[in-house]
């Protein structure tokens, strides 16, 4: 299965401590999304690639957090000075992407399994 | 006030069951509407799209959209223990949109 994938699958920190989590899209992919879901809620949008460039940043995406994606692969998400709030299962999305009008086509986004992060 | 409103549930259901799960927007600029589904531990994976008012069909899944009213539902017929999951209504202003807006979710459980 060549779908997105998510490392870890959970992590389990103190606060106040930085973790990183990676995103591996699928490989044709030019487009990747980081998204983050709390309990009960639908996962809210927090930033976007085009290849290496990092081209849209939610105000949900605090100084704490970093996103990379070096050479247009693989993205890390890392969060510096871990807080009770920022538990939360953490999706990674990938898709192909193209600007314009795609006539009724859809670049669908697929969607990793998701890193949970708890913070003790 | 949330762009996206999704009716909370949960829902229990028999097998065999219609059931209509439902959401409202308030952002015209909205112009692709999708319904996604999540299990549990998993991420959410796409049933179906749709950008035009009307339904669309496929298999058990109806996707109704009414563009006047802002409105949006899944009507899932002959309901199945693996439909038991959360199911998710997103929307984007274009068909290659770079974030998806999300409703909360509603839980349908489907009983034996």
């Amino acid at each position: 299965d060549t779908g997105v994938s998510q490392d870890p699958r959970h992590k389990i920190t103190k606060r106040g401590q930085n973790v990183t989590f990676r995103c591996d899209p699928i490989s044709e992919h030019n487009r990747l999304y980081w998204y983050r879901q709390t309990l009960g809620q639908g996962p809210e949008f927090l930033t976007y690639f085009q290849n290496e460039a990092q081209l849209e940043k939610s105000r949900l995406l605090s100084d704490r957090f970093s996103a990379e994606r070096p050479k247009g692969s693989f993205s890390t998400l890392e969060i510096q000075r871990t807080e009770q709030g920022d538990s939360a299962m953490y999706l990674c999305a990938s898709s192909l992407g193209e600007d314009g009008w795609a006539g009724g086509r859809i670049q669908p986004q697929h969607f990793g399994d998701g890193t949970r992060l708890s913070i003790l | 006030q949330k762009e996206v409103e999704q009716d909370p549930g949960p829902l229990s259901v028999p097998e065999g069951a219609i059931v209509s799960l439902n959401c409202t927007y308030s952002n015209s600029a909205f112009q692709y509407f999708m319904w996604y589904r999540q299990y549990s531990r998993k991420g959410p994976e796409l049933l179906m799209y749709t950008y035009s008012s009307g339904n669309k069909e496929d298999g058990r899944f109806t996707a109704q959209l009414n563009r006047a009213s802002q409105y949006i539902s899944l009507l899932i017929r002959d309901s199945k223990l693996s439909d038991s999951a959360t199911y998710l209504c997103a929307m984007s202003s274009s068909g290659s949109a770079r974030q998806l807006t999300f409703g909360s979710g509603t839980q349908l459980t489907v009983l034996p």
